[in-house]
This record gives structure tokens, sequence and C-alpha cells, in this order.
């Protein structure tokens, strides 16, 4: 079955404690990238990748690392998290339709993350 | 900063009826995505569109490239389309900018 997963799906935590959330998608995808939705503000993009060692910053990339070591994965690092982190993460992933960009998104489940 | 607009933020509508969502946005863009969020919060894409229009099923996505609008219809809507309609465009930099999204009702 073609799908993106995360892990973990909740996460609690607290401010300073280093934490990676995983992304693995099975399809091949060359795109991946990462959001974060808050309520009034939506969907907003924090990294994204166009393949292997290649990625780039989103709209709000302070506070968070990515790396693409492998085209299947694409983890998410808060090095020091802090309250302003709490969030609903997402990642997805598309294959590229050339110079023209990502084609339609598949998205995984959303991972919830609390700082405290 | 507000790249992306969409109207109305919440709809409420009787099954059956004909629903417009609009997106209007002020950049120039590569093509513009229309997602569906479910009430689980699951994000699903509808459409990736560039120019013209598409047809799924009872959706239609269109857009005009010129007036930097698009317009997601629903025909003959049911209460299985209650959802958050997003509609995000991509930047010729790969870059994503989403709208906040239409909360949509639809009442049997």
């Amino acid at each position: 079955e073609a799908q993106v997963t995360q892990n973990p799906r909740y996460l609690i935590t607290v401010t300073g404690k280093k934490l990676t959330v995983t992304c693995s998608q099975n399809m091949n995808h060359e795109y991946m990238s990462w959001y974060r939705q808050d309520p009034g503000l939506g969907l907003r993009q924090i990294y994204y990748s166009m393949n292997v060692e290649v990625t780039d910053k989103g709209d709000v990339p302070e506070g968070y690392k990515v790396s693409r070591k492998e085209k299947r994965n694409f983890p998410l690092i808060l090095e020091s998290p802090s309250p302003n982190q709490t969030s609903l993460y997402f990642c997805a992933s598309s294959f590229l339709r050339g110079v023209q960009g990502p084609y339609e998104q598949y998205f995984g489940p959303g991972t919830r993350l609390t700082v405290t | 900063k507000n790249e992306v607009e969409q109207s109305p933020q919440n709809l409420t509508a009787q099954e059956g009826e004909f629903i417009t969502i609009n997106c209007s946005y002020s950049v120039g863009i590569s093509a513009l995505h229309w997602l569906q969020q479910h009430p689980g919060g699951g994000i699903v894409s509808l459409f990736m569109l560039s120019s013209g229009k598409k047809k799924h099923g009872r959706l239609i996505a269109t857009i005009n490239i010129q007036e930097k609008h698009s317009s997601l219809h629903i025909t003959a809507s049911h209460p299985r389309d209650s959802a958050v309609y997003i509609c995000a465009v991509l930047l010729t930099g790969n870059q994503f900018y989403f709208g906040t999204g239409t909360s949509l009702t639809v009442i049997p």
C-alpha cells in the first residue's frame, strides 16, 4: 500500500530536550516536505527536499533541522524544542514534474507535538 | 504576509446544494493545489492545476492565471463532503504557501 508514515503520532516533551520525528514513504518520490499546522495560521512549510542530499528552507525553518540521506526518509529534528513549536506536524511526498515542481502530494497522518 | 486568501472561512450548506470555495493569490505561481482535510485530521490532495479546469466526480476545480484566482466547486453536496478545504500555491522555487482553509458543513 502506497503510504507516508510518521512516528511518533503523539509526543509530549519538555523544553530543550532534543527530539526527532521520522517520516518515510514507499513510493520512490523525489519531493518530500515538512509542514506545521496551527489554528488561525493554517499549514506552513518548514523544509522541503527535491532529492537525496538536497534540502531547502520553507517559510518557517527556524528551530528545525532536516536531513535526506536516503530517498525514502526525511526526518525532522528539533534540537532544542520550545513551547512555540507545539503544533501538528505533517510530512508529505510527491513525484517531481521535471522543472515544473511537485505533483499532488501524499500526506502522512500527522504528529501532534506538545512542548512544555 | 497573506499570499493566499480563501473565502468563505466557514460555509454551511443543505445536502444537494452547489458549493463554491474561492482562492485568490498575490504571487506568481507554477501550480495551485486543492486539499481536503477530514475531521479526523488526515489530508488528501484533490487537484493540482496549472491552467483551465479539472473534474473528478462531483468536484470541479478551475483556475484563472491572469486574475490569480481559483475556485473549487462541489455539485450535489453530501454530508460526507463536510471537511476543511485548503488552497495551496506552488511558487517557482518549489515552495508552498497555503490558505487558512474553508470549513464546510453539509447538513442532511
